[in-house]
């Protein structure tokens, strides 16, 4: 049973660049939620997407976007980056609507460094 | 809006001991539910027990259970017989379930450290 797979581990950009993540869900979950976790910190959510729609957000700036595809696969851009975005981003997936027994699954993170 | 608290920023413990760490967290909402969630250094987060707070009995996972405590609103985390591979950051995390809608609200982490 593949567990949830994000791309790439790392990544370096420069200031004002723009960057994709990317991340395969658990086998038979529907949902992606995306987190932040700066160094030293707890993960904050960014959002989440079902249905290929964006179901909630976090408190995250327009900067921060997103795409889900039919095979549940989702993406996370981040334009115009600033050094505060250096920080492990985290994929989690769950099966979604109409189950209380959710629990997210976490993918093992993409290392994005702003120079 | 919900916080979740760890006022542990690091704990220790030596080897087939046993170490609680502990977790606070704020909410109006009667329906929800608590996670503990292991990050060692390869990063992988990694559910170690879940509650649900419509029950009262405690979780537990093989080495590992909670005392659940829905008034105080506290929820600690019980390593027994502690081993090696036991170090790794622990995360408190509360979610408000809505059908469907449940995101994770952590708190900041306590580094678990085991010693022979």
């Amino acid at each position: 049973d593949a567990g949830v797979t994000q791309s790439p581990t790392h990544l370096i950009k420069t200031r004002g660049q723009q960057v994709t993540l990317r991340c395969s869900p658990k086998s038979g979950h529907d949902t992606v939620s995306w987190y932040q976790q700066a160094l030293g910190q707890g993960p904050q959510f960014i959002f989440q997407y079902y249905e290929e729609e964006e179901r909630q957000r976090g408190n995250f700036p327009d900067r921060f976007s997103g795409h889900q595809f039919p095979n549940y696969s989702s993406e996370l851009n981040v334009n115009a980056l600033l050094l505060g975005d250096s920080a492990l981003y985290l994929c989690a997936s769950s099966l979604g609507q109409g189950l209380s027994t959710d629990t997210q699954y976490f993918g093992p993170g993409t290392r994005l460094t702003v120079l | 809006a919900q916080t979740v608290t760890q006022s542990q920023p690091e704990m220790s413990v030596q080897e087939a001991e046993t170490v609680t760490l502990s977790c606070t967290y704020d909410t109006s909402e009667s329906d929800y539910y608590l996670f503990w969630y292991k990050q060692p250094p390869s990063r992988q987060m990694i559910l170690v027990i879940r509650q649900e707070a419509y029950k009262q009995q405690n979780a537990t996972e093989n080495r590992f259970s909670v005392n659940f405590q829905k008034a105080a609103k506290s929820f600690s985390l019980k390593i027994s017989d502690s081993q090696l591979g036991d170090a790794a950051m622990y995360f408190c995390a509360y979610a408000w379930v809505l059908p469907g809608y449940s995101t994770l609200t952590f708190g900041k982490g306590t580094m678990l450290l085991v010693s022979p």
